[in-house]
């Protein structure tokens, strides 16, 4: 079946811009997960919805980011003004449910701001 | 709170040598600990993973890992290298809290010379 997708896979932006990353997790994974990886490092948590809930978004850097999943299965990442610390590859898991279930990670949008 | 630990960011092994990735983690809460492959330009997989049942974990590939709550460790071993393991290995640690968000490690590259 389908993996997790996300859209674009590059994303180049000027300082200061509005920019938006989707993400479709694997039909009926009611658990998705946003992460950023910079260079060199692992992947940080951002924020975790439960169906269309954001249930913890205690890792969103500050109030530019922000996500939706308004039913439940697409969710977008928002980032509004843009800073070049924002550059990054930012990720997208799926999981059937929270717990130990795997989660299931999609190849990652790499945002460049310019 | 959660933490992991993965020691030097590059460990070199020739092909057919055993490979042993090390990582140590902090939880104040039984964990649940992932390994996670990532080729290049490719998304996160899962190696294998421990959730509180068999302390001696089997992955793909050849993969295993030890789960040693005396040492905090999930050790990550391969008898025999293959030039096809070169990748970046992420050991991460979640809880069955609200959750489950991943802590990453930063990583370890794996070479294989031949």
């Amino acid at each position: 079946g389908a993996g997790v997708s996300q859209t674009p896979s590059n994303k180049v932006t000027e300082k200061g811009k509005y920019v938006e990353l989707r993400c479709d997790p694997i039909s009926g994974h009611t658990a998705l997960y946003w992460y950023r990886q910079s260079l060199g490092q692992g992947p940080e948590f951002l924020i975790y919805f439960q169906g269309t809930g954001a249930a913890d978004d205690s890792g969103l850097p500050n109030d530019r980011f922000f996500a939706v999943r308004p039913e439940g299965s697409v969710s977008t990442l928002k980032i509004q003004r843009t800073e070049r610390g924002d550059s990054a590859v930012y990720l997208c898991a799926s999981s059937l449910v929270r717990g130990a279930y795997e989660q299931y990670f999609g190849p990652g949008t790499r945002l460049t701001v310019t | 709170a959660q933490s992991v630990t993965q020691l030097g960011s590059h460990v070199s092994v020739s092909e057919g040598a055993l490979v042993l990735l090390r990582c140590n983690y902090s939880s104040s809460v039984p964990p649940y600990l992932f390994w996670y492959v990532q080729y290049p330009n490719q998304g996160l997989q899962l190696l294998l993973k421990y959730t509180s049942a068999a302390t001696l974990v089997k992955g793909i590939n050849g993969f295993e890992a030890e789960f040693k709550k005396s040492e905090t460790s999930f050790h990550l071993t391969k008898p025999s290298a293959h030039m096809s393991d070169a990748a970046e290995y992420f050991c991460a640690v979640s809880t069955a809290g609200a959750n489950s968000k991943l802590t990453f490690g930063k990583g370890i590259t794996l070479s294989v010379r031949p």
